[in-house]
């Protein structure tokens, strides 16, 4: 079974700072998906990712299949963007891995 | 139409009642999930459908029954449950194959068992 380990737990940013959540994972995938959580809320798909890089708005993920890790980054922060950032994995037909998240704090 | 519709949103029920969370999808999806998400924990699977068959049951408990009526709706019946049971409930649908698309997630049924 694959393993997906996320860094850092936790983080808290200032307004306009520039941020980087990284995801590792240990088998080879057919995707990798980031995810948002707002407290209290449902989950909202951001990225789904096989290679390369994208980009939304402030966000954009990357992955490295070589090194079997991708990593989030997010321009120009915001506190709307406080959320926990889910990273998870598939292979083929099998359902979703996910990490453990990373919560993530931007103050004013 | 590109969204998953949970119903109720909120729920509360005795452990003798007998309730059911409500999924819906309209993107033709051949593929739908329930999971189960305790605070600040990652969400953990309970049941897959794949083209409106179950395919994955990861050793829930009984009193947890799911339901896929149509490839457009799942079901969760719920009976005899436990405190210990109280989390949100997600649901999330897919494509059959990745390289077709990501997951979907409703917002949820937050579920509290007095």
């Amino acid at each position: 079974k694959n393993e997906v380990e996320q860094s850092p737990q936790n983080l808290t940013a200032q307004e306009g700072e520039f941020i980087t959540i990284n995801c590792s994972y240990s088998v080879g995938i057919s995707a990798l998906h980031w995810l948002q959580q707002h407290p209290g809320g449902g989950i909202v798909s951001l990225f789904m990712l096989s290679s390369g890089k994208k980009k939304h708005g402030r966000l954009i993920a990357t992955i490295n299949i070589q090194e079997k890790h991708s990593s989030l980054h997010i321009t120009a922060s915001h506190p709307r963007d406080s959320a926990v950032y889910i990273c998870a994995v598939n292979s083929g037909n099998t359902p979703l891995v996910f990490g453990k998240g990373t919560r993530l704090s931007v103050i004013a | 139409d590109t969204e998953v519709t949970q119903t109720p949103k909120h729920l509360v029920m005795g452990m003798t009642n007998k309730k059911s969370l409500k999924c819906e999808q309209h993107m033709g999806h051949r593929a739908m999930y329930w999971y189960k998400q305790k605070a600040k924990k990652p969400p953990e699977l309970m049941f897959v459908y794949s083209y409106e068959k179950l395919s994955i049951n990861e050793s829930v408990p009984s009193r947890f029954s799911p339901e896929c009526p149509n490839s457009s709706l799942l079901n969760l019946h719920l009976h005899a449950l436990q405190p210990e049971d109280s989390a949100l409930y997600l649901c999330a649908s897919s494509p059959p194959t990745p390289d077709r698309g990501g997951y979907t997630f409703g917002s949820g049924t937050r579920l509290t068992v007095v």
